[in-house]
């Protein structure tokens, strides 16, 4: 029945490591989100993706790469993780074209780096 | 570029009380205007939306009118509860009808005391 889940809910590693967090959605939705919310609850945009397509790249460092094996996925690999790095990611849906769509948010992966 | 602002909290009140939180953005066009709603540990969850100048959105007792002379969409509710602690976010969406993501105000922290 959820709408838009990620796994894992936490992730606590250590600097240096690679790690990914996975999305999925099933409401058909032809466009997915990544989305970075800070320790002060900030919510900033870093990637959507349409139809496979990478669409946003906002300023995010390249150890962070969106994968997107199908329209219903869209993953994120961190690579080198660094201290600020720790966040709460969220991933989200929505049908483009539309303005007025809302996006649908996944419950969030807690990330966490010693 | 896109950009919201809001009202920081933490804002207290007491059960029963009105509520405001102020939020005011910058766009261009005919931006999709949205409340988003983060209760403790959890996602968020869509509140209320408005897509041209003039509509009202309203869900749960909130509710919030597109204002396009003052580019203001303010939240308001006319009697708090404690279960409505939570964290609210104003948000955009520009009218574009592409990919693009939405853009978030900082948040306001909402307390009610029984």
């Amino acid at each position: 029945d959820t709408a838009v889940s990620q796994t894992p809910k936490y992730l606590v590693t250590q600097m240096g490591n690679d790690k990914s967090i996975k999305c999925e959605q099933n409401l058909g939705h032809d466009t997915m989100y990544w989305y970075k919310q800070d320790s002060k609850k900030f919510l900033k945009i870093m990637f959507s993706y349409n139809n496979k397509e990478l669409i946003i790249n906002e300023t995010v460092p390249n150890r962070f790469s969106p994968k997107s094996p199908d329209k219903a996925h869209l993953n994120l690999h961190i690579n080198s993780l660094e201290l600020g790095d720790s966040a709460v990611y969220f991933c989200a849906s929505s049908q483009q074209g539309l303005a007025r769509n809302e996006q649908f948010f996944g419950p969030g992966t807690r990330l966490t780096v010693l | 570029g896109n950009s919201v602002t809001q009202m920081e909290g933490p804002v207290t009140l007491s059960e029963e009380a009105f509520l405001t939180i102020n939020c005011t953005y910058t766009a261009t066009g005919y931006p999709s205007l949205f409340w988003y709603v983060q209760y403790p540990g959890e996602g968020l969850q869509l509140l209320l939306k408005a897509t041209k100048a003039d509509d009202k959105g309203s869900n749960k007792g909130f509710e919030a009118t597109y204002r396009k002379e003052t580019t203001s969409f303010h939240l308001e509710k006319g009697s708090v509860q404690v279960s409505d602690s939570a964290v609210y976010f104003c948000a955009l969406r520009g009218s574009g009808g592409g990919a693009d993501g939405l853009t978030f105000g900082k948040g306001t922290h909402l307390i009610i005391q029984p």
